[in-house]
């Protein structure tokens, strides 16, 4: 019973460095969704996929890239790490049905960039 | 625009006491879904409840209770007999049936401590 499941847990590292946050789900989930959480702040969405292949935009998708090539997977590329990205990474994913059905989350990854 | 408003950002409570954790929201949709998270120190991220806009029952499950007005766009989440288990962060979030890829808008969240 994984639902999703976000790797690394924890990561450091260095201004410039590029690097890719995985995210799986074995739910048969349409919607996925990365946002971020910074202390003492709620999430923001970063970018969000309906579908392997759709990717969109969110609130705060500068620095960030996502692709979706299956149902299962969507992972979030930094490409020239800064320490504003500091942050807790959470994927989630959903049902496609009614409106009302929950997001389900990952355990997040704990990124520092120095 | 949507937008979700906890005004606590954080409460202290004594083991036992009863808390409530104030959500406000505003949205020009006439359907949407509201939803409430719990974080707890190890970090994860766990759905506790959801209300559709239609349905303004209250609901009740344990300890916990939720009051959904739609006349003051408030959807309140109330512990009774709080517990050190109950310590965590709350969020409390909003989705508009329009909104392409049913997004969730979160408020900022409010830290409960509760003490034993």
């Amino acid at each position: 019973n994984a639902g999703v499941t976000q790797t690394p847990k924890f990561r450091i590292l260095k201004i410039g460095q590029s690097m890719t946050l995985q995210c799986t789900q074995d739910m048969n989930h349409n919607y996925m969704y990365w946002y971020r959480q910074d202390p003492g702040m709620g999430l923001k969405l970063i970018y969000y996929s309906v579908g392997a292949g759709i990717t969109d935009k969110g609130e705060v998708p500068n620095g960030y890239n996502v692709s979706r090539s299956t149902t299962e997977d969507f992972p979030l590329r930094l490409e020239l790490a800064a320490p504003s990205q500091t942050s807790v990474y959470f994927c989630a994913s959903r049902t496609s049905g009614a409106g009302n059905q929950p997001q389900h989350f990952g355990d997040g990854t704990r990124l520092s960039i120095l | 625009a949507q937008k979700v408003t906890q005004a606590q950002t954080e409460i202290s409570v004594v083991e036992k006491e009863d808390v409530t954790l104030d959500c406000v929201y505003e949205t020009r949709d006439t359907t949407y879904y509201l939803f409430w998270y719990k974080q707890p120190p190890s970090g994860e991220l766990v759905f506790l409840i959801r209300r559709n806009s239609f349905d303004e029952q209250n609901e009740i499950s344990g300890r916990y209770s939720w009051n959904f007005q739609k006349s003051t766009s408030s959807f309140n989440f109330t512990i009774t007999a709080s517990q050190v288990v109950d310590s965590a962060v709350y969020f409390c979030a909003l989705s508009e049936a329009m909104e392409y890829g049913n997004k969730l808008v979160f408020g900022a969240g409010t830290i409960l401590r509760v003490k034993s």
